[in-house]
Order: C-alpha cells, then structure tokens, then sequence
C-alpha cells in the first residue's frame, strides 16, 4: 500500500521569507500524480500544486514550487514570499489510481 | 470553475437519530465521489469510493451498514449516518472527480456533524 509521510507537524516562517515543507512517499508504481494542498481555517481543502510523476520538470504555480526527487520518492514544497494568507494545514498527497493517499499535515505558522 | 457543495455546512443531532449530507458537483458530472472524515488537526481518512449507479465501495474498517452512501446521478452523492452516536461527531467532507483523470478531485467545503 501507497504511504505518504510528512515529518514536520508544525513549521513557522517570517512573513516574506522562504520555507520548505518536507514529503516523503513510497509506492511501487511508475505512474503516479503527486499534490500539495492547503487547507485554512475555513477547512476548505484548495489545491496547490500537482506533479505528475512521468514529467522531471518541477511544478510552479507563481510563488509555490516543488521539488521532485523521483527516485528518492521525496516531493518538498517551497513557498516563496511568505503571506499572512498562506497560514494553513498543509497535506501531501499521492495518487496512484482511484484515490488520493494524504500525508499527516504540516501546521504552517506566518509570523508578521 | 468545478466547484463541489455540500448541504449541510453543520448539523447537531441527537444521538440514536440519522443524519444524511449531500454532495453535489455543480458545474460538472462526477462519475465518482468520495467521502472523507476528519479530526481536528489530523488528516483525512477516506471512508468510502461512490460511483454513480453502482455500490460504493468502503475502506476497510468503515461500517457500510452505519454510513450508508447513495450516489444516485452524476451530481449528487448522499452520506447517511445512520444511528448516530457521540462518537460519530467529525468534519465529514466529500470530494468530486471531474473526469477518468485522476488527477481532477475537487472537494466540497465540508460538514460538521456534532451527537449529543
């Protein structure tokens, strides 16, 4: 069975700055989609970014990116400058078929 | 857009008594659905795969007789908890898939269900 791990329950960035949130995964298969998604207080879950695994080039959606190391099966992502708005839950998430494996979550904390 | 509403957004209820939630997909058909359960500050637990006119199909562990789901058209999928109990109380959220691409899941903005 398909595992998503996050390691960090809670992170804390600076407003403006740089933070990275860690995802591992594991699965036997060759084809597969990753994404990250945020879900704010509201609890709605948004999507962030996705990855299809067949592509190298990493995905960026205008302040957020990833970092996708297939073969070590790690899948970070980057928020560049940091807003009061991105203060969320964060998942990773995996999907190898019909449905979608989630990380933990990491608490994300935007200081002013 | 695809956009994914659920109906309620809350209910309270007593326990003993059934508590049904909609999902609907608004501005696409979703052959598929799912339905999620959440804790606060944990992760979402899938509960249930539904697909339009067939039976849904549960995770392991979910009592199919107590969370009974109906996905009787292309945009509507019914979460029915059925004899509630304290313990039952969560943030019950669904999600839609537009298309046989599995990367298309939109997801409803949740309900949460709190027996007394």
């Amino acid at each position: 069975a398909q595992t998503v791990t996050q390691s960090q329950p809670e992170m804390s960035v600076q407003e403006a700055e740089t933070v990275t949130l860690s995802c591992t995964y594991d699965t036997s298969e060759s084809d597969y989609y990753l994404f990250w998604y945020k879900q704010p207080p509201s609890r709605q879950m948004i999507l962030v970014i996705r990855q299809e695994a067949y592509k190298q080039q990493n995905a960026t959606e205008n302040r957020f990116s990833v970092n996708f190391q297939k073969a070590a099966k790690s899948f970070s992502l980057k928020i560049s400058d940091s807003q009061l708005g991105d203060a969320a839950m964060y998942f990773c998430a995996y999907s190898g078929g019909n449905k979608l494996v989630f990380g933990a979550g990491t608490i994300l904390r935007v200081k002013s | 857009g695809a956009v994914v509403s659920q109906h309620p957004s809350w209910v309270i209820c007593k326990s003993g008594t059934s508590v049904k939630i909609e999902c609907r997909s608004l501005d696409f058909q979703a052959t598929t659905m799912f339905w999620y359960r959440q804790f606060p500050k944990q992760s979402l637990m899938l509960m249930a795969t539904s697909n339009e006119g067939s039976k849904a199909t549960y995770e392991q562990g979910v009592e199919k007789d107590k969370f009974l789901i109906n996905h009787a058209s292309l945009t509507l999928s019914t979460l029915t908890v059925t004899s509630a109990h304290p313990e039952d109380s969560s943030f019950y959220i669904c999600s839609a898939r537009k298309s046989p691409d599995y990367s298309s899941q939109f997801f409803g903005p949740g309900t949460r269900l709190t027996v007394l």
